[in-house]
């Protein structure tokens, strides 16, 4: 079974762009979340998306924005990108949600550098 | 507010040497407790966790993990550490019944030396 894909694996922007991550889950996991990861904050949850519903959301500017597709892809979104927007985005995915014990699978990440 | 608490940012342990990998947290309510661990340029692996029951956990690759809640501590340990054991290591908790949402310690870098 595949693992949880995550594209492009590097990215170059500019500040004030706007960026597209994408994640592809694992064949029937229905639940997506997104982390970022920088060596001074550390991992930072973003947001969990479920049956196409953003269920949680972390405390990031309205920029950073998401979706899920009816297939349980998902997509984040970053607008007017600032120099702080670099970093590693990790997307995890797991089966269902509602389920505290539930372990995730991660992505490589997608290395977003804006110059 | 939830936290999770990785005091060392560094572990540096001899190749078959005993190891430890500190994680003290502070949640309201029961903690779910995991360990992942991340190799460069790689995502992150999930190790172990700790749900209830045993306070004792065993995990992947030979790790294992001892929850104490009297001390709000959920360390890392591997009886003999390999050099391949050398990465960095996360724990995380839990915080509400909605799944996904982990929160992180900083992470500790585990450098296993031959």
């Amino acid at each position: 079974k595949a693992g949880v894909t995550q594209t492009p694996r590097y990215l170059i922007k500019t500040r004030g762009q706007q960026v597209t991550l994408s994640c592809s889950p694992i064949s029937g996991h229905r639940s997506v979340s997104w982390y970022q990861q920088t060596p001074g904050q550390g991992l930072q949850f973003l947001f969990e998306y479920f049956s196409e519903t953003q269920r949680n959301k972390g405390n990031f500017p309205g920029r950073f924005s998401g979706r899920q597709f009816s297939n349980s892809r998902s997509e984040m979104n970053v607008s007017t990108l600032e120099l702080g927007d670099s970093a590693l985005y990790l997307c995890a995915s797991s089966p269902t949600a509602g389920a505290r014990s539930e372990k995730l699978f991660f992505g490589s990440g997608t290395q977003l550098s804006v110059l | 507010a939830q936290s999770v608490a990785q005091p060392e940012d560094q572990v540096n342990v001899a190749e078959g040497n005993p190891l430890t990998v500190k994680c003290t947290y502070s949640v309201s309510g029961n903690p779910y407790l995991f360990w992942y661990v991340q190799y460069p340029n790689r995502g992150l692996q999930f190790l172990l966790k700790y749900i209830t029951g045993d306070n004792l956990v065993k995990g992947s690759y030979g790790f294992e993990a001892e929850f104490n809640k009297s001390q709000t501590s959920f360390h890392l340990k591997k009886p003999s550490a390999l050099v391949s054991d050398s990465a960095l290591y996360f724990c995380a908790v839990n915080t509400n019944n909605q799944g996904g949402k982990l929160i992180f310690g900083q992470g500790t870098e585990l450098s296993v030396k031959p």
